[in-house]
């Protein structure tokens, strides 16, 4: 079963600071990625998704995300951040063969004035 | 549209109580999922239905069941409630048919449930 590990439970950054949120997949076929968001008390939203193509996804809200075979990877980015980026950031992999998506453990963003 | 409506929103139930989460859709999609929501754990799927008339176990199954009543509704019971199950539970769905692996997940807002 193909999985998704995110690097670093809490990140902070400054207001206007780059944000960094890292994904690693495990995959021997081309996956099919996704970053949700899910802002205090509510469900989870899609930011962005990578499918065949562009390795370089855009997504809502300035976010976003580049699929790199070599480093198995699909990090999350946004050149400045603002305060209204605090969330959780959730990378998940829509898994070959089944209907399942598998989520991993999220990232915490908190943005700092 | 309402999208994915989850009701309760809260529950509180006592050890060994049983009580079922009802979730449906309005989208007309044939994909179901029930995911719980653990600090520290992200989302782990319980229960999924591709679609009407199926279902079938995810990660973490044990002590819930599935009913996929009809392409709209989507439950999930807990027969025996115990202080593990205590979580934030969501429900998602998907237009998804086949080898649509791209297809987005919609989720509801979720059902706060704690097992004294």
């Amino acid at each position: 079963a193909q999985s998704v590990t995110q690097l670093g439970s809490h990140v902070s950054v400054s207001e206007g600071a780059l944000v960094l949120l890292r994904c690693n997949y495990s995959s021997s076929v081309p996956p099919y990625l996704f970053w949700y968001v899910q802002y205090p008390n509510q469900g989870l939203q899609l930011l962005l998704k990578y499918t065949t193509g562009a390795t370089l996804v855009k997504g809502i809200n300035g976010f976003e995300a580049e699929f790199k075979k070599s480093e198995t990877s699909f990090h999350l980015t946004k050149p400045s951040a603002h305060m209204s980026d605090a969330a959780e950031y959730f990378c998940a992999v829509s898994d070959m063969g089944t209907y399942k998506y598998i989520f991993g453990t999220g990232t915490r963003l908190k943005v700092l004035a | 549209n309402a999208g994915v409506t989850q009701t309760p929103k809260f529950q509180v139930l006592k050890t060994g109580q049983s009580m079922t989460l009802q979730c449906a859709q309005d989208m007309n999609h044939n994909s179901m999922y029930w995911y719980r929501q653990d600090p520290g754990m992200g989302l782990r799927l319980i229960y999924y239905s591709a679609s009407e008339g199926t279902t079938d176990k995810g990660e973490v199954p044990n002590g819930y069941n599935v009913s996929r009543l009809n392409k709209r509704e989507f439950s999930l019971r807990l027969e025996s409630a115990a202080p593990s199950q205590t979580s934030v539970y969501f429900c998602a769905s998907t237009p998804r048919a086949s080898q649509d692996y791209n297809e987005k997940l919609f989720f509801g807002s979720g059902t706060q449930l704690s097992v004294l």
